[in-house]
Order: structure tokens, then C-alpha cells, then sequence
């Protein structure tokens, strides 16, 4: 089964704090992907990365920033957090660069920036 | 661009009720694959299926239905007998054949009562 595990299922920080959310998958995948969820707005996609040290904007890059060192973990870094960053992110997984093969998702970090 | 509109936002079904979610979808790529994800109350979504878009040969999975039709851009999903266990919120996703980044519809939130 493929596992995609993060780092924390809740999480409270105060606005200009800087913080980190961790990804890790346990199935080599090459893809890994940052989403946000907000209510009526679906999933949104934040960054991607297909290999280590590669990374691409999705559609919301502003406010965030990636990291992949190694193939399993994939780091999102709000540098200042706002209060407009609360909100639920998922990560997720894919086998490869393909787009024909589903992502494997995490149970979500949500996060409140007070 | 590509795009996905769920435009049901919540739906209320008694248990046994049949329920279709719907998702139309707009894209300019003639090869295209198409998603259903579920997520329950606990978080993490679920991948349900994966349609290409040579492929509109309807599916049907247990209790599950999906009906995709390109003349009308839509990849509808129905359930039979709905059951308690059905409420979650369901995701409708794209993907262009050229890119690697799913596009979600705003999902729809199915509560099934008992």
C-alpha cells in the first residue's frame, strides 16, 4: 500500500511565523505535489516537484516555497505566515512523470495562522 | 486552460436514495484523463477511478456508476443505494495528456441520512 504520511494533522501558528509542513511517501514515487483546500474552491495545486531538487509553480505559488533534498520528503515553507494561509494542505504522490497515473494522497495538515 | 465545474455543492440523500454527482469539464487537448476522488470525514482522499478520453465506455464498479459522455464534456458519477458510509465530499479531477497537474472541480459534499 502506498503510504503518504504529514507531519502533523493540526497546527496553529501566529501571523509572520515561519513554518514548515513535511511530506514523506514510502513508494519511490517521482511526482510529489503541495495542495491547498479551501471550502467551494476544490484543490488547488501550490507547487510540484518530479525529482529531487525540481520544482515547478502550480497555480498559487505566492506565499509558499518547496524543498526536496531526497525522494521521499517534500517540505512546504510558508516563510511569514498570513492569516489568509489558513486552510487545509494535502500532499500527495504519483509513480511517475506521466499524467495518466493517479496520486496517492495524505490525510491533510490544517493549519490556523492566528 | 483546462476546467472543472462541480456545480452541486451539497447534496442531501436518505439511505437507499440514488444519488448522481455531476462534473463537466472544459479542455482544448483532445487526449485528456478524467478522476474521481472521494473524501470521507477523516481527511485523505480516496482515488475511486480514471477515465481517458478515448475511452467512453461507461463503468460501473458495486454500487458505483460513471457515465462519460465528450459530446456533452461531462463524467458524471452515480451512486445506488446510497448508504450512510457514502457521505464525504467527491472530487471530480482533470489532467491534459501534456501536463502533470490535475485540475479540480470545487467537490460536492453528499450526506446521506439514515
Amino acid at each position: 500500500d502506498v503510504k503518504v504520511t504529514q507531519s502533523s494533522r493540526y497546527l496553529v501558528k501566529r501571523t509572520g511565523e515561519k513554518v514548515f509542513l513535511e511530506c514523506v511517501q514510502d513508494m519511490d514515487h517521482e511526482n510529489m505535489f503541495w495542495y491547498r483546500q479551501d471550502p467551494g474552491l476544490g484543490l488547488r495545486l501550490i507547487y510540484f516537484s518530479y525529482d529531487v531538487k525540481m520544482k515547478e509553480k502550480g497555480d498559487i505559488p505566492e506565499g509558499y516555497s518547496v524543498s526536496r533534498e531526497k525522494k521521499e520528503r517534500f517540505s512546504l515553507i510558508l516563510e511569514s505566515a498570513s492569516t489568509n494561509q489558513t486552510s487545509m494542505y494535502l500532499c500527495a504522490s504519483s509513480p511517475s512523470r506521466g499524467s495518466t497515473y493517479e496520486q496517492y494522497f495524505g490525510p491533510g495538515t490544517r493549519l490556523t495562522v492566528t | 486552460a483546462q476546467k472543472v465545474t462541480q456545480a452541486q455543492t451539497e447534496i442531501s440523500v436518505v439511505e437507499k436514495e440514488d444519488v448522481t454527482l455531476d462534473c463537466v469539464y472544459e479542455t482544448r487537448d483532445t487526449t485528456y484523463y478524467l478522476f474521481w476522488y472521494k473524501q470521507p470525514p477523516s481527511g485523505e482522499l480516496v482515488f475511486l477511478i480514471r477515465r481517458n478520453s478515448f475511452d467512453e465506455q461507461n463503468e460501473i464498479s458495486g454500487r458505483y456508476s460513471w457515465n462519460f459522455q465528450k459530446s456533452t464534456s461531462s463524467f458524471n458519477f452515480t451512486i445506488t443505494a446510497s448508504q450512510v458510509v457514502d457521505s464525504a465530499v467527491y472530487f471530480c479531477a482533470l489532467v491534459e495528456e501534456a501536463g502533470n497537474m490535475l485540475t479540480f472541480g470545487g467537490g460536492t459534499r453528499l450526506m446521506v441520512k439514515p
